[in-house]
């Protein structure tokens, strides 16, 4: 059975740092892409971003509202997913779930599974 | 960015009632679609992909259709599990995008 479990938030004051990390299993993490998603309180689902495979060399890819300032990074041994953030804002208050992506064809490139997420609060 | 439109955006239904919501891209994303289902306080839920596959353990209740930029869900036999907000998605380019949500209510 596939397992996500995301862990690492808090309250941070904004300016701020935190890293959130995002255990896997019951699957064989190092052929998947992977994606982070977060949701205001009360709002919609956003993309975040997402990490490639080895194949694929790591590459990332990020919106707009978190470039720069939010790093994905995995490791394949330790069956792990992170999300280094930043220069942390108010408006990055969320929570932050990540998700596997099934296949690596855009045809295929759809979340089949999420973790239970983790709240991220980003006040003074 | 390709703007997702969903609608309505929410809607009031009994149990029984069949229900279909409408998710339009701003422009054409082949199949490239998903839906998700999410009740409060919980993690999404993955429901269907390419437009119009379901998940591994989605009742058949569930259909999708469409392609290209117009699109729907259609859940044929409202049950009280089924209340919760519905999310359409699309893979086909970066940056990924979420409709705004279609809030399914008890009449």
């Amino acid at each position: 059975e596939v397992q996500l479990v995301e862990s690492g938030g808090g309250l941070v004051q904004p300016g701020g740092s935190l890293r959130l990390s995002c255990a896997a299993s019951g699957f064989t993490f190092s052929d998947h892409y992977m994606d982070w998603v977060r949701q205001a309180p009360g709002k919609g689902l956003e993309w975040v971003g997402r990490t490639r495979n080895k194949a694929y060399s790591y590459t990332t890819e990020y919106a707009a509202s978190v470039k720069g300032r939010f790093t994905i990074s995995r490791d394949d041994s330790e069956n792990s997913l992170y999300l280094q953030m930043n220069s942390l804002k108010t408006e990055d208050t969320a929570t932050y779930y990540c998700a596997r992506v099934y296949g690596i064809n855009w045809s295929d490139a759809y979340f089949d599974s999420w973790g239970q997420g983790t709240l991220v609060t980003v006040s003074s | 960015d390709i703007q997702m439109t969903q609608s309505p955006s929410s809607l009031s239904a009994s149990v029984g009632d069949r229900v279909t919501i409408t998710c339009r891209a701003s422009q054409g994303i082949r199949n490239n679609l998903a839906w998700f289902q999410q009740k409060p306080g919980k993690a999404p839920k993955s429901l269907i992909y390419a437009a119009s596959s379901l998940q591994s353990g989605v009742p058949s209740k569930f259909s999708g259709s469409g392609s290209g930029t117009d699109f729907t869900l259609t859940i044929s036999s409202l049950q009280p599990e089924d209340f919760a907000t519905y999310y359409c998605q699309q893979y086909n380019s970066y940056p990924l995008t979420f409709g705004g949500g279609t809030i399914v209510e008890i009449k």
